[in-house]
């Protein structure tokens, strides 16, 4: 069982705006550690959506973004597309662990 | 582009020892550590150690030291993940990533394309 948790789907239709959250605790997302979140589609290598809670690499739409609050973290995809279907996963660090963590993954469906 | 290359798909018998590569290219090789992440149906990504290219210094998550052993060439810019006696539940697709940031606020920006390992009897 993962120590960062997501819930295991979403659903939206096209258009829509959908939020996946990423619920930690004070060993982890709680003292200021960043969130991460990435999108990984069957036998592909997952894809860097957000770095460090809020930033956006080169090349991802402004229609992904991220935001970080106390021990909880949130995707959230506007106008949404059919290829945004997947699966996401949050990360940060864990103190208790000393280890890099993932959430458990959402799988994104879009009707 | 930053570019990770992972060695082919491995069936093994249980037991059995097994080393997988990841070449990276495009890019100062020893400037950024790789991580290694698993890959299975029913757990989701897990992170499973990272390494230092350039002084070899590791970390493990404690669901994996001891089992593996991370380890890298620099003359070939490659790093490797070894199993000395690998286990039925070895069984995923493992990938090799390029780490970056600082401090407790580091991410993985490029990734390997994974290797396929298949561990039956």
């Amino acid at each position: 069982q993962s120590v960062l948790t997501q819930p295991p789907s979403v659903s939206g239709t096209p258009g829509q705006t959908v939020t996946i959250s990423c619920t930690g605790n004070s060993s982890n997302i709680g003292p200021d550690y960043g969130v991460h979140w990435y999108l990984h589609l069957p036998e592909t290598a997952p894809k860097l959506l957000i770095y460090v809670n809020t930033n956006r690499p080169s090349g991802v739409p402004d229609r992904f973004s991220g935001s970080k609050s106390g021990t909880s973290a949130s995707l959230t995809i506007t106008g949404l597309q059919a290829d945004d279907e997947g699966r996401y996963y949050c990360q940060s660090y864990d103190d208790t662990l000393s280890a890099w963590v993932f959430g458990g993954g959402t799988l994104l469906t879009v009707l | 582009e930053v570019l990770l290359v992972q060695s082919g798909a491995e069936v093994k018998k249980p037991g059995e020892s097994l080393t997988i590569s990841c070449k990276g290219s495009r890019y100062s090789f020893t400037t950024y550590w790789i991580d290694w992440v698993r890959q299975t149906p029913g757990q989701g990504l897990e992170w499973m150690g990272r390494i230092d290219p350039l002084d070899s210094y590791t970390n493990y998550s404690p669901s994996f030291r001891g089992h593996v052993t991370l380890s890298v060439d620099k003359s070939v810019t490659t790093a490797y993940l070894q199993w000395r006696s690998l286990k039925a539940s070895d069984t995923a697709i493992y990938y090799c990533a390029r780490r970056l940031g600082s401090g407790s606020s580091q991410y993985s920006d490029s990734w390997g394309q994974g290797t396929p390992v298949t561990v039956s009897s």
